[in-house]
């Protein structure tokens, strides 16, 4: 079993829409979720973190974490071509440590 | 935000030539970076913690002789290629994190360095 796992995709949505993106984790012991976006031939950038149970907005991002189910989710709303990306969850299992990617999941936003 | 340097973008060269790639942390401390690798289509797989003022701890099938990592000071480390082949042809990117007390648990990435070997 992976450690990080995420659907590959490609997720299709339309512009405007919601896109709803998710990623599960194996080891319990798991404390920070992150997620990254990655455009083509570039190196990854930081859209948002979390670390309680919940949901965190920044913007037109939602992160939802659910530790007991191990899932860590990233809603997209109001979607844009410009958003078309792959979209990499990273999972930290002790504070400032090292990340552990998952395969990343590509999402493309038709106009 | 924090930006991290990592120089050169892009390096071609010829197999059996070394390769140095530098990651510096331009407005921050970093007592930690990271050293990833990521191939086509895939993900980025950790290949070593550079620690300042220590050895570097590299991931398990990693070798440590091929791909050497310096963490000198606060805001530089290198990672050296050493014999190329085209097989460690890949894209490489160094991230930091703050030494500081907030947000220490984020990780900046450089721009990554893409190396191509002939």
């Amino acid at each position: 079993q992976k450690e990080v796992e995420q659907n590959s995709g490609p997720l299709s949505v339309p512009e405007g829409a919601i896109a709803s993106l998710n990623c599960t984790y194996s080891d319990r012991g798991s404390q920070s979720f992150f997620w990254y976006r990655q455009y083509s031939g570039k190196s990854p950038e930081l859209i948002m973190f979390i670390y309680s149970n919940g949901d965190k907005e920044d913007g037109r991002f939602t992160a939802q974490l659910n530790k007991a189910s191990q899932y860590v989710s990233l809603l997209i709303r109001d979607s844009q071509p410009s958003d078309s990306a792959t979209y990499l969850c990273a999972v930290q299992m002790e504070y400032g440590n090292k990340l552990v990617f998952g395969a990343g999941t590509i999402l493309r936003v038709k106009s | 935000g924090a930006v991290v340097s990592q120089h050169p973008s892009r390096v071609i060269c010829k197999s059996g030539t070394s390769v140095k790639i530098e990651c510096r942390s331009l407005d921050f401390q970093a007592t930690t970076m990271f050293w990833y690798r990521q191939f086509p289509k895939q993900s980025l797989m950790l290949m070593a913690t550079s620690n300042e003022g220590s050895k570097a701890t590299y991931e398990q099938g990693v070798e440590k002789d091929k791909f050497l990592i310096n963490h000198a000071s606060l805001t530089l480390s290198t990672l050296t290629v050493t014999s190329a082949h085209p097989e460690d042809s890949s894209f490489y990117i160094c991230s930091a994190r703050s030494s500081g007390v907030s947000f220490s648990h984020i990780q900046y990435f450089g721009a990554g360095t893409r190396l191509s070997v002939l």
